[in-house]
């Protein structure tokens, strides 16, 4: 199956701070979600971004899918951004899961 | 829309017994997953239905795991003779899969401790 990989594994940052998450995967894909799941285990879906780039708020993302690979950029950071940050794709030519990563655990701290 | 609704919330039950749990998804989704989560991994897929078929099952999925959708609305995930190696969050997801884009919604979970 596919193979994704996320870094960093854990990440604190000071209140106000920017970061960069990555994640690489294995194969071809034609669906790419990023979600943040808080702490009471709610995955909450932030984007769905196979290709491209989109913003929203302090939130942007970019995938390049011929170099497979994908970002989540997180500007002026807030407590409320803490909690597990997890990439998710769908491999071109299956019509089927969501292969999620190994998420990147952030804590934002005052 | 009130989005994908699970219940019950948190289960505790003793070895052996059987658990239910019930997702009802957004209601124009024709798609339905459920995913098992572990404590510090990330959610692990265990079956898939679109409407009321179930296209793809997991090996995750033992003998002692089923799941039904009947006419294509709930879903119904039952585990019997529990372990203490299910105890997880079960987490279900519906989409409408359109113009090629598949964008899953989860629901809050269902956390399972066998005891």
């Amino acid at each position: 199956g596919i193979q994704v990989e996320q870094s960093p594994p854990d990440l604190i940052l000071q209140e106000g701070a920017n970061s960069t998450l990555r994640c690489n995967f294995s194969d071809s894909v034609n669906n790419l979600q990023w979600f943040h799941q808080n702490p009471w285990g709610q995955l909450i879906n932030l984007f769905y971004i196979p290709s491209g780039t989109k913003q929203n708020g302090r939130l942007s993302a970019t995938t390049v899918a011929t170099e497979r690979y994908s970002l989540l950029y997180i500007s002026s950071s807030q407590t409320t951004d803490s909690g597990v940050y997890f990439c998710a794709v769908e491999r071109t030519g299956t019509a089927s899961k969501l292969t999620f990563g190994t998420g990147t655990r952030l804590q934002v701290t005052l | 829309d009130t989005g994908v609704s699970q219940n019950p919330r948190h289960k505790i039950t003793k070895r052996g017994q059987n658990v239910t749990f019930r997702c009802d998804p957004i209601s124009e989704h024709n798609r339905l997953y459920w995913y098992r989560q572990t404590l510090g991994q990330g959610p692990e897929f265990l079956t898939y239905f679109q409407n009321e078929a179930q296209l793809e099952k997991s090996r995750l999925l033992s003998d002692r795991f089923s799941a039904e959708r009947p006419k294509g609305s709930f879903s119904t995930l039952e585990i019997q003779r529990t372990e203490q190696g299910d105890s997880a969050m079960y987490l279900c997801a519906s989409s409408q899969r359109s113009s090629g884009a598949n964008v899953l919604t989860f629901g809050a979970g269902s956390r399972l401790t066998v005891l």
